[in-house]
């Protein structure tokens, strides 16, 4: 069964830090990759996306995620961190080789970011 | 506000009771998504819609669940018997897809949820 790996659970970061979030999955076929963040009290909000193309994205308030397809990976970033980054954040698998298969989560990596 | 929206927000409710609870799309979104999320989880698939037909069932769907869609806009999710296992938020997202197969691009926007206790 596909799944997806989030390494850390709880990431505690001063501001200006840079910010590194790790994502695999287990799938061999083609994928679209997402990151979801859920600020506190608020609903799932998508971050950044990844369909084709250039496998470095960018995505809203300063964020990218790069994806290595040897790897496995969709690590996400962030050069300087700031104390509104505060969330849940959430990776996302999408197996694309039939219409419809369902988003497949990983457990989530807590971030706090102390001013 | 991403547009989905999910009713009631929060609902208790004493074991062996059933609830029912409502989610609205954005208009001219196809899909239709419910996702369960407890505490240090990611959410996990329940079930999807597109358009009135439910495609897919997880294995997390037990018989005391059941979802429907019936006019292809608004869906409703209801637990029958609930347990206390069943304590979780209930996410709905949906999404208009573009392109077919493998060449499918799928953003789902979420609701804010129902929180259910059960007692």
């Amino acid at each position: 069964a596909q799944s997806v790996s989030q390494h850390n659970h709880h990431v505690i970061l001063s501001e200006a830090a840079s910010l590194e979030l790790g994502c695999n999955y287990s799938y061999g076929g083609t994928v679209n990759l997402f990151w979801y963040v859920q600020y506190p009290g608020q609903h799932l909000q998508l971050l950044l996306k990844y369909f084709s193309g250039d496998p470095l994205v960018k995505g809203i308030k300063g964020f990218e995620a790069e994806f290595i397809k040897s790897k496995f990976s969709f690590n996400l970033r962030k050069p300087s961190v700031q104390w509104s980054d505060t969330a849940e954040y959430f990776c996302a698998v999408n197996p694309r080789h039939q219409a419809g298969t369902a988003l497949i989560f990983g457990k989530g990596t807590t971030l706090s970011v102390s001013s | 506000d991403t547009g989905v929206s999910q009713d009631p927000r929060h609902k208790i409710t004493k074991r062996g009771q059933n609830v029912t609870f409502r989610c609205d799309p954005i208009s001219e979104h196809n899909r239709l998504y419910w996702y369960r999320q407890t505490l240090g989880q990611g959410p996990e698939f329940l079930t999807y819609f597109q358009n009135e037909a439910q495609l897919e069932k997880s294995r997390l769907l037990s018989d005391r669940f059941s979802a429907e869609r019936p006019k292809g806009s608004f869906s409703t999710l209801e637990i029958q018997r609930t347990e206390q296992g069943d304590s979780a938020m209930y996410l709905c997202a949906s999404s208009l897809p573009t392109g077919t197969g493998r060449a499918t691009n799928e953003k789902l926007f979420f609701g804010s949820g129902t929180q259910l206790s059960v007692l």
